[in-house]
């Protein structure tokens, strides 16, 4: 069974830092990885997904990492704003597709 | 559309009602994702679908959930004779292949009393 940890729990940072966020998984066996993002009672917003034989993948001010031998990805956040204040998650799919997810890490932005 | 709509947005039933949440995918993607939230950000999986047919149900309690996902009708999700640990927010997501990044739903509430 899949079981993915999301490191540190809560994030609280001034604005203008940037923000570096921790996903680790345990069965490297993955096909892709995608990070959410989810707001108080709201939905999952997708950010960015990476497939298994992707390195990294970037969208504005978001750059995703993985290494799927360590069972490894990180979030990176530059020039975090208040607007990024959000609970972020990590979800992980096998040849299944259905998604394993980290339980979050609660980011607040400080301005 | 261009977004997964999910209704109702709160449901609220006693203990040992039924009750039934629908989902409407994104126009042109074939498959269907069912997961639970419960506490904070506990997600399970419960059963997905390429367009009509079951594609995965191995997360469905099938004693008293089941599922659908119909042509030309929004897809729907009914759990018969709910439990207090029933109490979830229901997400549903669709992506245009398998592989493909899965987009969700708002959610539906079920509060269960």
């Amino acid at each position: 069974k899949q079981e993915v940890t999301q490191i540190p729990a809560a994030l609280s940072v001034p604005e203008g830092e940037n923000l570096v966020l921790n996903c680790s998984f345990t069965d490297s066996a993955i096909y892709n990885l995608q990070w959410f993002r989810q707001d108080p009672g709201k939905g999952l917003t997708s950010l960015l997904l990476i497939q298994s034989s992707q390195r990294e993948q970037t969208s504005g001010r978001l750059n995703a990492s993985l290494d799927k031998s360590s069972g490894r990805s990180t979030l990176y956040i530059a020039a975090s704003q208040p607007g990024d204040s959000a609970t972020y998650l990590c979800a992980v799919s096998g040849t299944d597709y259905k998604l394993s997810f980290g339980a979050g890490t609660t980011v607040t932005v400080r301005a | 559309g261009e977004e997964v709509a999910q209704t109702p947005k709160h449901l609220v039933r006693g203990e040992g009602q039924k009750a039934k949440l629908y989902c409407a995918p994104i126009k042109g993607h074939s498959y269907v994702f069912w997961y639970q939230q419960v506490l904070k950000n506990e997600f399970k999986f419960l059963i997905s679908f390429q367009n009509e047919n079951v594609f995965d149900e191995t997360g469905m309690p099938k004693e008293r959930f089941s599922a659908k996902c119909l042509p030309n009708s929004p897809c729907s999700l009914e759990i018969q004779a709910t439990k207090l640990e029933d109490s979830a927010v229901y997400f549903c997501a669709s992506s245009l292949r398998a592989e493909d990044t899965q987009y969700f739903g708002p959610g539906t509430r079920l509060t269960v009393l």
